[in-house]
């Protein structure tokens, strides 16, 4: 299973886009990035995902590195409604090794 | 299409008391993975089902257990219940094809 390492807290401006990193260093060939958020305790949102190329949605985009050790997850114009903990993982979908994640602080 | 449902959302035992849950996944998802949530260790992985076997298992004890039925509802069991089982417990559905995973609200278990 991949371990992630993300910052335990960042900041953004309510507008402005939000850029969430992540290192996954041990990530292996057949695992996916994922990104899922939090919030009081409910039921982790999905985001996105992604395997080696770039995705976007409606919610996010998921940048990849060439090599996989890293991902950018970006919300483009974050609202108070994305305070949360943002949590990447790199791992199968059947069994998700969570880290302590990202602390996201949306301020007006 | 509607979400992962999970029952109850909340529960109150007494210690050594035993506990069933019980998670009805996204119509079509096949395999359901089930998390434990407490502040100290954050969201563990408990167990995975894929059509009625159990694929992965982390790293909890015996007195964790699961089952899934062949409509894919899947049930997990905590016997002789300590305090320490006091968490939010998590069913995550997954479409195996499209490799997502969906999570439930979750149950809030309280160990008295």
């Amino acid at each position: 299973d991949a371990k992630t390492t993300q910052p335990p807290s960042m900041d953004c401006a309510e507008g402005r886009a939000a850029n969430l990193p992540c290192n996954h260093s041990t990530i292996s060939g057949n695992e996916y990035v994922y990104w899922y958020r939090q919030i009081h305790s409910q039921g982790p949102q999905y985001i996105i995902h992604g395997l080696k190329n770039n995705e976007t949605n409606e919610m996010a985009s998921l940048i990849i590195t060439e090599d996989r050790k890293s991902s950018t997850l970006i919300l483009p114009h974050a609202t108070l409604r994305d305070t949360a903990v943002y949590y990447c993982i790199g791992d199968n979908f059947n069994k998700f090794y969570f880290g302590s994640g990202t602390k996201l602080n949306v301020k007006p | 299409k509607a979400g992962v449902t999970q029952t109850p959302r909340y529960l109150i035992k007494t210690r050594g008391q035993q506990v069933t849950l019980s998670c009805s996944p996204i119509s079509g998802h096949r395999s359901v993975s089930w998390y434990q949530q407490t502040p100290g260790q954050g969201l563990q992985f408990l167990f995975e089902y894929f059509s009625e076997t159990q694929r992965n298992k982390g790293n909890f004890p015996g007195r964790f257990s699961g089952r899934q039925f062949s409509n894919s509802r899947s049930e997990m069991n905590v016997s002789t219940l300590e305090l320490g089982d006091s968490a939010l417990y998590l069913c995550a559905s997954i479409d195996v094809e499209l490799t997502e995973a969906f999570f439930g609200q979750g149950t809030r278990l309280t160990v008295v």
